[in-house]
């Protein structure tokens, strides 16, 4: 079945420490996404690729980073510079046929622990 | 800053009532417009997608689009506790960038 794959579905980062999060999909989507959602908020986006070897800041890309290599493959990195990064993290894909956006389709996410 | 807003509830309506979802954006360029249900701790998942003015309809569900006046909603027909969840509001304008609202806490009481 086509889908959004993240793992680990839990992580946790000792202070300090560089953690990357995996997300793979096999839905031959174009742009592909990141978002952080904190206890009863809304989506936030980190980090957004439209197309391979391409990406943008979203409105918190701040201590975070992203590569985009292969079009299935849009990994996230929680870098030492992010100070707060408890948080559940969810990775999306997207295709944009005959000019209106469709809806995105999320992975399952990662929730991200200080230790 | 392009914006999303929803009333954050909590909404509760009895089982069997329609439960009526509202979300405003403020960016007249968007496009596209989504109502994704998330339960707690999981990931969204998609209800409904609208692009023109009017209503429409997928089973239980109608969603609805005013452009002149910016405002999305969702109407949930026949309520049922299985419903009960964060419904998400998104808009997306032309490119691939989507911003989401807040989310409206739904409870349907069995």
């Amino acid at each position: 079945d086509g889908g959004i794959t993240q793992s680990p579905k839990y992580l946790f980062r000792k202070e300090g420490q560089n953690v990357t999060l995996s997300c793979e999909q096999n839905l031959n989507h174009d742009a592909m996404y990141w978002y952080r959602q904190d206890p009863g908020q809304g989506l936030r986006l980190i980090y957004y690729s439209q197309i391979v070897n391409d990406f943008q800041k979203g409105d918190i890309a701040e201590g975070y980073s992203v590569s985009r290599e292969k079009k299935e493959s849009f990994p996230l990195t929680v870098t030492s510079a992010q100070k707060n990064p408890t948080a559940f993290y969810l990775c999306a894909s997207s295709s944009k046929p005959g000019g209106y956006n469709q809806p995105q389709h999320f992975g399952d996410g990662t929730r991200l622990s200080i230790l | 800053q392009k914006e999303v807003e929803q009333n954050s509830g909590p909404l509760s309506v009895p089982e069997g009532a329609i439960a009526s979802l509202n979300c405003t954006y403020s960016d007249r360029g968007s496009q596209s417009f989504f109502w994704y249900r998330q339960y707690s701790g999981k990931s969204p998942e998609l209800i409904m997608f609208i692009y023109s003015n009017g209503d429409k309809e997928d089973g239980r569900f109608t969603a609805q689009l005013n452009k002149a006046s910016q405002y999305v909603s969702l109407l949930i027909r026949d309520s049922q506790p299985s419903d009960s969840a964060t419904y998400l509001c998104a808009a997306t304008t032309g490119g691939f960038k989507t911003i989401f609202g807040a989310g409206t806490r739904l409870f349907v009481k069995a």
